[in-house]
């Protein structure tokens, strides 16, 4: 198993500026997937890239990968306050069952 | 709302207490997971069921832990003769079993303090 490790561990924007954090891992993957955890909604799954994906758009939110370089990306522009959360990426479990294993996240603080 | 749910959302005990938590997947999800999340830190796994079958668990889960899921609905975890070092957030998770594209759906958990 693996798991991902993002980068920076903590980072503070004003509302309106964009956002972007990275994410390393150490062996190939079929998909990651990225979540995010707040005191209001809890942790949720934000969007799954796949490994012939490159980039992939949700709403405000952009995630890359590269698979060549086993990394990927989260920009989340035109930030909000409410977007104050942290952010994990987190690679499949490659033996099975489908566990998550979380790294420390990045800790976004977006300021009004 | 048919998220996960989870009860109670705190829960404070002295040392050598035991507890109990409680977790309401999904209805139709059959895969259960419990995970355990101290401060600044990223959820741990601790163990997984499909349906009513517990098929891991991690070496984080001692033998004062244990976990249920009767008939595959809920599921409970037990925490027995509690220490300081059991305090954290206890988070349920359930899916419905996608193969590596599984998507979990997390309850809002259960916190924890041992004092």
């Amino acid at each position: 198993s693996q798991q991902g490790e993002e980068d920076p561990q903590a980072l503070s924007i004003q509302e309106g500026e964009n956002a972007t954090m990275n994410c390393s891992y150490k062996t190939s993957i079929n998909n990651l997937q990225w979540y995010r955890q707040n005191s209001g909604r809890g942790l949720v799954h934000l969007i799954l890239i796949r490994s012939n994906e490159r980039e992939k758009h949700s709403g405000r939110l952009r995630v890359t990968l590269d698979t060549s370089k086993k990394s990927s990306s989260l920009l989340i522009t035109a930030s909000r306050a409410a977007d104050t959360a942290s952010y994990f990426c987190v690679p499949p479990f490659s033996g099975g069952y489908n566990k998550l294993i979380f790294g420390a996240g990045t800790r976004l603080a977006v300021h009004p | 709302d048919t998220g996960v749910s989870q009860d109670p959302r705190h829960k404070i005990t002295k040392r050598g207490q035991n507890v109990t938590f409680r977790c309401d997947p999904i209805s139709e999800h059959n895969r259960l997971y419990w995970y355990r999340q101290t401060l600044g830190q990223g959820p741990e796994f601790l163990t997984y069921f499909q349906n009513e079958a517990q098929l891991e668990k991690s070496r984080l889960l001692s033998d004062r832990f244990s976990a249920e899921r009767p008939k595959g609905s809920f599921s409970t975890l037990e925490i027995q003769r509690t220490e300081q070092g059991d305090s954290a957030m206890y988070l349920c998770a359930s899916s419905f079993g996608q193969g590596e594209e599984d998507t979990q759906y997390f309850g809002p958990g259960t916190r924890l303090t041992v004092l």
